[in-house]
């Protein structure tokens, strides 16, 4: 079963608006992670969050980590055209995991100019 | 340039044709994992490999095999392809043996008649 879900699957939003997408998982984690996709390309790491943490920022990004409702959300301030992409999670859950990820099913951002 | 490299990038195959299709990465990483990815399942691992000769099964092991010789190279071999592994693949690698801020390959785009 999916460990990451995504909400929402699609998201379409003005250039300059705030784009929020969620992150449900199941099992505990040690972290979590986001990536973006742009188009069949390959994945590209945007910020990774520990499950001792609460908060994180990276330019325009903004991830919170809610263990305790095992959720995650990733903020994108003043969106872009450019930040038009897929969306994933992915946690690493350790213990008898240990070593492997698992991905979300993602959500679609559209910023329209 | 640090990239991880997978070839072919399109192949296109008939039913029981061994295959094999080529990752390779110049970060020195230690870790490095298969997923494929299809409409509306996101992205699912494979097999993954923290070190040379350690490897483990992902979510989706059945009907692949891979090996780690080399700490660069972590090929992905299809011993009897079948129309339901036809997938975009992809091949990413980390620093350490976790699967933590991963690089992804370009990806490889599999058909199987």
């Amino acid at each position: 079963s999916q460990q990451g879900e995504e909400d929402p699957q699609a998201l379409s939003i003005q250039e300059g608006e705030n784009a929020t997408m969620n992150c449900s998982y199941k099992t505990s984690i040690n972290n979590l992670q986001w990536y973006r996709q742009n188009s069949g390309r390959g994945l590209v790491h945007l910020i990774l969050i520990r499950s001792n943490e609460r908060e994180k920022h990276s330019g325009r990004l903004r991830v919170t980590l809610d263990t305790s409702k095992k959720s995650s959300s990733l903020l994108i301030t003043a969106s872009r055209a450019a930040d038009t992409a897929s969306y994933f999670c992915a946690t690493d859950a350790g213990g008898t995991s240990y070593g492997k990820l698992t991905f979300g099913q993602g959500t679609i951002l559209t910023v329209h100019p | 340039e640090a990239q991880v490299t997978q070839n072919p990038r399109y192949l296109i195959t008939v039913t029981g044709k061994k295959l094999t299709v080529t990752c390779s990465q110049n970060m020195n990483h230690e870790y490095m994992s298969w997923y494929r990815q299809d409409p509306g399942l996101g992205l699912r691992q494979i097999y993954y490999s923290m070190n040379v000769e350690v490897t483990d099964k992902g979510d989706v092991p059945e009907g692949y095999k891979v090996s780690r010789k080399e700490k660069r190279n972590f090929p992905l071999i299809l011993e009897s392809p079948s129309p339901n592994q036809t997938s975009l693949y992809f091949c990413a690698s980390s620093f350490g043996g976790l699967p933590e801020t991963q690089y992804f390959g370009p990806g490889t785009r599999l058909l199987v008649l």
